[in-house]
């Protein structure tokens, strides 16, 4: 079954530093999100992009964040000048179409460790 | 008002028995509902999706929905210890134009041997 990928799965910065997540979405999907979640707290979104721009973002992503799919496989998340606060799981998720109803399918996380 | 809520437990439930999980949800319009199980470290598995009024079955799990109410609920039958985990109820709200899906808090589930 395909799956979505996510590289590192450890990511551990310093503070101020700029950090890229990499997610590949499963090959027909058109919709593509990132997700949060700080350890012990719940599966926050951040963001959902659709042809090439973001559809939808949360209070969450502010200018320190950025998404780009760079070419046809990949899908990133950049934060410019990580916090201590940034620290958390970050999954990535796609979805075949909007109108589609079925579930997000998930990656196995990147951690991120903000030193 | 909280998206999702769900109750955090634990909820400790004796291994073989049936494990009732909860959540209510805000948004009225919403139109597709999901459990997800998370292994902690790992992400979110999908169990169950249910997009109608009543139940939906598969395998040991049954879902239920009550739109009226804004109540889904999780059945697990004949649980086991592997079932031990959190459960993440999940809404696809009416008014998200990317067609996101908005998390409960979890409850941690625990089954006793």
């Amino acid at each position: 079954e395909p799956e979505v990928t996510q590289t590192p799965s450890h990511q551990v910065t310093q503070m101020g530093q700029e950090v890229i997540l990499r997610c590949v979405p499963i090959s027909n999907h058109l919709y593509f999100y990132w997700y949060r979640q700080i350890l012990g707290q719940k599966v926050e979104f951040l963001v959902s992009f659709y042809n090439n721009e973001i559809s939808e973002k949360s209070e969450i992503f502010d200018d320190q964040f950025s998404v780009e799919r760079p070419d046809g496989s990949n899908f990133t998340l950049k934060i410019r000048s990580t916090k201590l606060e940034d620290s958390a799981m970050y999954f990535c998720a796609s979805r075949r179409n909007q109108r589609d109803p079925t579930p997000l399918h998930f990656g196995n996380g990147t951690r991120l460790t903000v030193t | 008002q909280k998206e999702v809520e769900q109750n955090s437990g634990p909820l400790s439930v004796p291994e073989g028995a049936i494990a009732s999980l909860n959540c209510t949800y805000s948004d009225r319009g919403s139109q597709s509902f999901f459990w997800y199980r998370q292994y902690s470290g790992k992400s979110p598995e999908l169990i169950m999706s249910i997009y109608s009024n009543g139940d939906q079955e598969d395998g040991r799990f049954t879902a239920q929905l009550n739109k009226a109410s804004q109540y889904v609920s999780l059945l697990i039958r004949d649980s086991q210890p592997s079932d031990s985990a959190t459960y993440l109820c999940a809404v696809n709200p009416l008014y998200s134009s990317a067609s996101k899906i908005i998390f409960g808090s979890g409850t941690r589930l625990s089954i006793r041997p």
